[in-house]
């Protein structure tokens, strides 16, 4: 089945800074990339998704890069607010149409 | 309505006790998942059903865990002789459809159990 790997499990940036999280994933056959986020106590919550016919996509300050050839995919988020801070998970779709998360990224945007 | 609904939000039981979660799913969609989650963990697939089937239950931990779905909409999991290793938030969530890169799968906001 997939296995997705996610770094770094936690993440500090400066108000203002670039944040980047990295996931690889196993199956090949993986086709659909969603980010969520989740803030304590609350539901997971998609802000962006790739698909494997495209290599970037960017939505306001939100990108995600995707490069199948090695597996691996990244969020980038620019210019972070405080209320970015949260835990931010990679997830993939594999063969057996689960959808695998990675462990999670806490993510902490000091002001 | 308006989003996947999850009843109850909190559950506290003691050990050997038998429970029930439901979800509700948004109307129309006919994937249904569900997650179970750990303090600091990803969510961790349990089944899925496509309509009123158990397309994939291979993440259900063992037998004490069953799922149904019977009229392809509100979806139960049912948690025999509980243990404390169960306790966990299990997140339920849907999707317009199953099947490889098919789309979002929107969650509710999770029933918490507590194994005492």
């Amino acid at each position: 089945g997939e296995n997705v790997e996610q770094h770094p499990s936690t993440l500090s940036v400066q108000e203002g800074d670039s944040a980047v999280i990295k996931c690889t994933y196993s199956d090949s056959a993986s086709n659909y990339f969603p980010w969520y986020k989740q803030e304590l106590g609350k539901r997971p919550q998609l802000i962006i998704d790739i698909r494997s016919n495209v290599g970037e996509k960017k939505d306001q300050r939100i990108a995600v890069t995707l490069n199948k050839t090695a597996k691996h995919f990244s969020l980038h988020i620019t210019e972070t607010q405080p209320e970015d801070s949260a835990v931010y998970f990679c997830a993939a779709i594999g063969s057996n149409y689960k959808l695998t998360f990675g462990k999670g990224t806490l993510l902490t945007v000091n002001p | 309505g308006a989003g996947v609904s999850q009843t109850p939000s909190n559950k506290v039981t003691e050990k050997g006790k038998y429970v029930e979660l439901r979800c509700d799913p948004i109307s129309g969609h006919t994937a249904l998942y569900w997650y179970r989650q750990s303090l600091g963990q990803g969510p961790e697939f349990l089944i899925y059903f496509q309509g009123t089937g158990a397309a994939d239950d291979s993440g259900l931990p063992n037998d004490r865990f069953f799922a149904v779905r019977p009229e392809g909409s509100v979806s139960t999991l049912k948690i025999q002789r509980t243990e404390r290793g169960d306790s966990a938030v299990y997140l339920c969530a849907s999707s317009l459809s199953s099947g490889m890169g098919s789309g979002e799968l929107f969650f509710g906001e999770g029933s918490r159990l507590t194994v005492l």
